[in-house]
């Protein structure tokens, strides 16, 4: 099976703030990377796939890379309304892992 | 949207069974692979199982492997999981979550609401 590791666990960041996310395949997965965004007692959110390809209705301050084993999700400049939980997902070969999650609270 | 609508969640105890459904609507259900993800109480996500459109190929993860059974009925448009010998770390909100294309190996762009199942004596 396919490891996700994914940091930092939690961060705190203040509105207007740059933050990066990142997730680490325990081998190549070829960008067969996407990245959700959950929120409390909510279903997650595709917000990025194929690491870098913005879901539609995604607002394009959300942004993806990398490439191997290596990704990244970005967020330019911190909304209220993204407060949330981020979660990686390889989908390259079966199961489909998740990354452990990253809590994104305000400072 | 794309509404899916998971139910037959509950109270069970150790050892039991439970069958859970998710309702499809909106979009042609057969020509997508589907998948049941389960976070369990301030946890991650993990996968469970998923299934080709068709219903010919299924995917289990080791945890429910010769437990969990996934189904499909497409002219229902309705996705089952058939869970047997439940243990407590089973307990989790089970969501049904849809691919974004045909293909299995594919990102989950529609998820339902979850449905809790509890297994407890």
């Amino acid at each position: 099976d396919i490891q996700m590791t994914q940091s930092p666990s939690s961060l705190s960041a203040s509105v207007g703030d740059r933050v990066t996310i990142t997730c680490r395949a325990s081998r190549g997965i070829s960008n067969s990377l996407a990245w959700y965004q959950q929120k409390p007692g909510k279903a997650p959110k595709l917000l990025l796939y194929v690491a870098s390809r913005l879901e539609s209705g995604v607002p394009s301050r959300f942004s993806g890379s990398g490439s191997g084993t290596d990704y990244t999700l970005t967020i330019s400049s911190l909304q209220p309304e993204d407060f949330a939980t981020y979660f990686c997902q390889q989908y390259y070969s079966s199961p489909h892992t998740f990354g452990g999650g990253t809590k994104v609270e305000i400072k | 949207e794309v509404p899916l609508l998971e139910s037959g969640g509950g109270l069970v105890q150790p050892g039991g069974s439970l069958s859970l459904s998710c309702a499809a609507s909106g979009f042609t259900f057969s020509s997508y692979a589907m998948n049941w993800v389960r976070q369990a109480p301030g946890k991650g996500l993990e996968w469970v199982s998923g299934i080709t459109g068709s219903g010919g190929g299924t995917y289990y993860a080791d945890s429910v492997k010769g437990r969990f059974t996934i189904s499909r009925d497409n002219s229902k448009n309705t996705l089952f999981v058939q869970m047997n010998s439940l243990r407590a770390e089973d307990t989790a909100v089970y969501f049904c979550a849809k691919t974004v294309s045909g293909d299995f190996y594919a990102p989950f762009d529609y998820w339902g609401r979850g449905t809790l199942v509890t297994v407890s004596s």
